[in-house]
């Protein structure tokens, strides 16, 4: 099973400033089968990237992905009130189970 | 607009049998393309996939789950359903059902499934 670790555990930052979020897995992601979702509290997640960069329908463009192999980097560039939340990585390429990981809390500074 | 919603006992007793039904709107579960999917998340924790399912019937499990769950579909009535047996407190959690969407990767073959539309949860508790 791979596992999924994300950095920082938490992480606080003021509106308009630029976040960067980090998760790291224990074996190379095939086909950069990675996606990122955000998570506010009472909600379910919604899904913001898959293959890595690929941004979801109605996604801003403010949200970026990247990354490969094990390495992989959500990028928001410019906080918007909305996007304080906790943000969760999730590998779909190993066979036979789907992991996520334990989550980055996005605070307001 | 695809919808999900989650329905079903809201408490169980630990050793029973967990049975959630997810209803989808929007969109035929016989068209293919999707699988069908249930997803769980302990009190404050993370989250943990639990299955998912194709309209033929062909199921994925979590290992770690595989040998108490089934996941089925009913294509008349456009749901899929969860049973999760011999449960204790540890499965107390809000259960999502989800859809598994793909695309052709850069290799021109099919992703596995992501998840692109969720139910809005629902909490089961697992208590005597």
């Amino acid at each position: 099973e791979i596992v999924l670790t994300q950095s920082p555990g938490t992480l606080s930052l003021s509106p308009g400033e630029r976040a960067t979020l980090s998760c790291r897995a224990s074996q190379s992601v095939s086909s950069s089968y990675l996606a990122w979702y955000q998570q506010k509290p009472g909600q379910a997640p919604r899904l913001l990237i898959y293959g890595a960069s690929s941004r979801a329908t109605g996604i801003p463009d403010r949200f970026s992905g990247s990354g490969s192999g094990t390495d992989f980097t959500l990028t928001i560039s410019r906080l918007e009130p909305e996007d304080f939340a906790v943000y969760y990585c999730q590998q779909y390429g190993s066979s036979p189970a789907i992991t996520f990981g334990q989550g980055t809390r996005l605070e307001i500074k | 607009q695809v919808q999900l919603q989650e329905s079903g006992p809201g408490l169980v007793k630990p050793s029973q049998t967990l049975s959630l039904t997810c209803t989808v709107s929007g969109g035929s579960i016989s068209s293919g393309g999707y699988y069908w999917s249930w997803i769980r998340q302990h009190p404050g924790k993370g989250l943990e996939w639990i299955g998912y399912i194709y309209y033929s019937g062909s199921t994925y499990y979590n290992p770690s789950l595989k040998s108490r769950v089934t996941i089925s579909v009913d294509t008349s009535k456009n749901q899929f359903s969860l049973k999760l047996s011999s449960v204790t407190a540890a499965d107390t959690a809000v259960y999502y059902c989800a859809r598994g969407s793909r695309y052709y990767d850069s290799s021109g073959y099919f992703s596995p499934p992501f998840f692109d539309y969720w139910g809005q949860g629902t909490l089961v508790t697992v208590s005597s």
